[in-house]
């Protein structure tokens, strides 16, 4: 079975701290995505990777940073966190002719 | 521009009645992936269903059916006989061959009622 885990399922941080989610996989996929989840907005890519170092830019990215130092790994960056941030972060793997594999997902709570 | 439409946002259906959810899409693709997501109360998404482009026939498993149709860009999934388990979100997505980029309707929100 593909895991995709993410580092924390529940998290709460204060505005202007740096925020680390991280997200792996053990599938060995190229594809590698950070979502956020809120109400009514469905899901909204920030970022993507489709290789080691390589990131693109999702609908979403303003605020956000990422790294891909290794294909298992994919980290999502908040360099200074904001109330606006507070959302549900879900991290997705792909492998190619399959579907998105999806972690538990991290409530993040930023006051 | 790619996306994907679910119109209906909530729905409430009394156990055991079937339901329908919609989900339109819009791609400038000629070959693409769609698929169906369940997000339970717990919160991890759930992969139901994948369709290829391609293959343009219905599929039913279980007390789940879906419903394919190229030429009005739908791919709607219906639930017979509903049960409380089925109250969830349901995401509809399309995504492009490479992987590279997927795209998720704002998702329906079911509750079955008992």
């Amino acid at each position: 079975d593909v895991k995709v885990t993410q580092s924390s399922r529940y998290l709460v941080k204060r505005t202007g701290e740096k925020v680390f989610l991280e997200c792996v996989q053990d599938m060995d996929h190229e594809n590698m995505f950070w979502y956020r989840q809120d109400p009514g907005l469905g899901l909204r890519l920030i970022y993507f990777s489709y290789d080691v170092k390589m990131k693109e830019k999702g609908d979403i990215p303003e605020g956000y940073s990422v790294s891909r130092e290794k294909k298992e790994r994919f980290s999502l960056i908040l360099e200074s966190a904001s109330t606006n941030q507070t959302s549900m972060y879900l991290c997705a793997s792909w492998g190619e002719g399959y579907e998105q594999y999806f972690g538990p997902g991290t409530r993040l709570t930023v006051t | 521009a790619q996306k994907v439409t679910q119109a209906q946002t909530e729905i409430s259906v009394v156990e055991k009645e079937d339901v329908t959810l919609d989900c339109v899409y819009e791609t400038r693709d000629t070959t693409y992936y769609l698929f169906w997501y369940k997000q339970p109360p717990s919160g991890e998404l759930v992969f139901l269903i994948r369709r290829n482009s391609f293959d343009e026939q219905n599929e039913i498993s279980g007390r789940y059916s879906w419903n394919f149709q190229k030429s009005t860009s739908s791919f709607n999934f219906t639930i017979t006989a509903s049960q409380v388990v089925d109250s969830a979100v349901y995401f509809c997505a399309l995504s492009e061959l490479t992987g590279n980029q997927f795209y998720f309707g704002t998702g329906t929100s079911l509750t079955v009622i008992p």
